[in-house]
């Protein structure tokens, strides 16, 4: 159980594009997403919470209008990276904490590329 | 800024042997503590977690808490080769539900 997915797992694009992804609880609801993203060598961080039926909220130092989320169900959050720029490039993880659990499972990663 | 602070690494233990990960955190308020293991260009998976001061088996696995020092380690007993991993100790943080700081990771090399 416990099963958390992401779409896409690999995306390249062009500078200037925008890039949306997926995150989904397959066995479980969510109420509560967070979206962490990765560079190399370094730990996770978190970059924002994403809460069903209401706004997301933003770690210190990560702009809203650059990665938009949208919570449209109990089972699903999704990140958006607007004008994407190559310093974008990193591996964005989601993970999920089953509705009134603390413990989170982790998608299995979008490594996105901006050239 | 509240820190979670492990070594970097690399530790390189013997298969069969036991390795033993440290991690210290700064927010006395964090009350769950987890265990995350991550495999090169994977994501992280859990392993386990720890609510109180004390000892958890799971397996190989044991994980120990101590609030009062502000310390929590994993030990991986007769490790094996597919333990060489980035071992991510993680701890909630007190400002917010459900939201997890994370430390930089400790790589293990288990070596034949």
């Amino acid at each position: 159980g416990a099963v958390v997915s992401q779409h896409p797992s690999r995306v390249i694009c062009k500078s200037g594009t925008s890039v949306k992804i997926e995150c989904r609880s397959l066995d479980f609801q969510a109420t509560t997403m967070f979206w962490y993203r990765q560079f190399p060598k370094q730990s996770l961080m978190l970059m924002a919470t994403s809460n069903e039926g209401s706004k997301a909220t933003y770690e210190q130092g990560v702009e809203k209008d650059k990665f938009l989320i949208n919570h449209a169900s109990l089972t699903l959050s999704t990140l958006t990276v607007t004008s994407a720029h190559p310093e974008d490039s990193s591996f964005y993880i989601c993970s999920a904490p089953p509705t009134g659990e603390e413990t989170q499972y982790f998608g299995p990663g979008t490594r996105l590329l901006v050239l | 800024q509240k820190e979670v602070e492990q070594n970097s690494g690399p530790l390189s233990v013997p298969e069969g042997a036991i390795a033993s990960l440290n991690c210290t955190y700064s927010d006395r308020v964090s009350q769950s503590f987890f265990w995350y293991r991550q495999y090169s260009g994977k994501s992280p998976e859990l392993i386990m977690s720890i609510y109180s001061n004390g000892d958890k088996e799971d397996g190989r696995f044991t994980a120990q808490l101590n609030k009062a020092s502000q310390y929590v380690s994993l030990l991986i007993r007769d490790s094996q080769p597919s333990d060489s991993a980035t071992y991510l100790c993680a701890v909630t943080r007190g400002d917010s539900w459900g939201k997890l700081q994370f430390g930089a990771g400790t790589q293990v090399v288990v070596t034949p």
